[in-house]
């Protein structure tokens, strides 16, 4: 069966530290994948977006890594700040658009 | 940036009765929007894919005659839970994707928490 599998565990990391959140999925062919972003009791806010066909993208303080051989990627802040504070979620996209399926999230508290 | 609102972001009802939730696109037309449900600390499961102007498609286990669904707009889309029991509160969330927008990606509303007495 499908799965797509974040930390399940809250990540606690030191303010200016880098933090790196994992996505791994199986039986999944996504055309590409996203990360958002959610805080409590919000809808997700759209962060970035990678195609199957990029390594990685970048956009200010964040970083995101496709390996569609691993099938894993991998969500980046550098610098990071107590308002980087939120659950992150990864989605995965089928072609066509048919379907954006949602890992569980990873909660990120970024310690003063 | 494209804006998505959801309202009303927060509704108390007595179990049987009908509850409406509305997901308006302000700056852009959503040839599609989606309603996604959110236990505490679980992910978002997407319920139903709404079309303008054409029936919805549901996911497998989400009955259509409890969660109507009407995308009559390309701006406006309604989720309606009918005679809605204590096991129908959750948060809903609606989402669009831009028509014609290129870049695939979601404009989320802000949630519905719905809670039946």
């Amino acid at each position: 069966s499908q799965k797509i599998e974040q930390n399940s565990e809250a990540l606690n990391i030191q303010e200016g530290k880098t933090a790196t959140l994992t996505c791994n999925y199986t039986n999944y062919s996504p055309a590409y994948l996203q990360w958002y972003r959610q805080d409590p009791g919000r809808g997700p806010v759209f962060l970035l977006l990678i195609r199957e066909n990029e390594k990685e993208k970048r956009k200010e303080r964040l970083k995101v890594t496709f390996d569609t051989t691993l099938k894993q990627s991998l969500f980046h802040i550098t610098a990071s700040q107590p308002a980087d504070s939120a659950t992150y979620l990864c989605a995965l996209v089928s072609g066509g658009y048919q379907k954006v399926t949602f890992g569980t999230g990873t909660k990120l508290q970024v310690i003063p | 940036g494209a804006v998505v609102s959801q309202h009303p972001s927060r509704v108390i009802c007595k179990s049987g009765t009908s509850v409406k939730i509305e997901c308006r696109s302000l700056d852009f037309q959503a040839t599609t929007m989606f309603w996604y449900r959110q236990f505490p600390k679980k992910s978002l499961m997407l319920m139903a894919t709404s079309n303008e102007g054409s029936k919805a498609t549901y996911e497998q286990g989400v009955e259509k005659d409890k969660f109507l669904i009407n995308h009559a707009s390309l701006t406006l889309s309604t989720l309606t839970v009918t005679s809605a029991h204590p096991e129908d509160s959750s948060f809903y969330i609606c989402s669009a994707s831009m028509a014609g927008g290129g870049d695939e990606k979601l404009f989320f509303g802000s949630g519905t928490q719905l809670s039946v007495l």
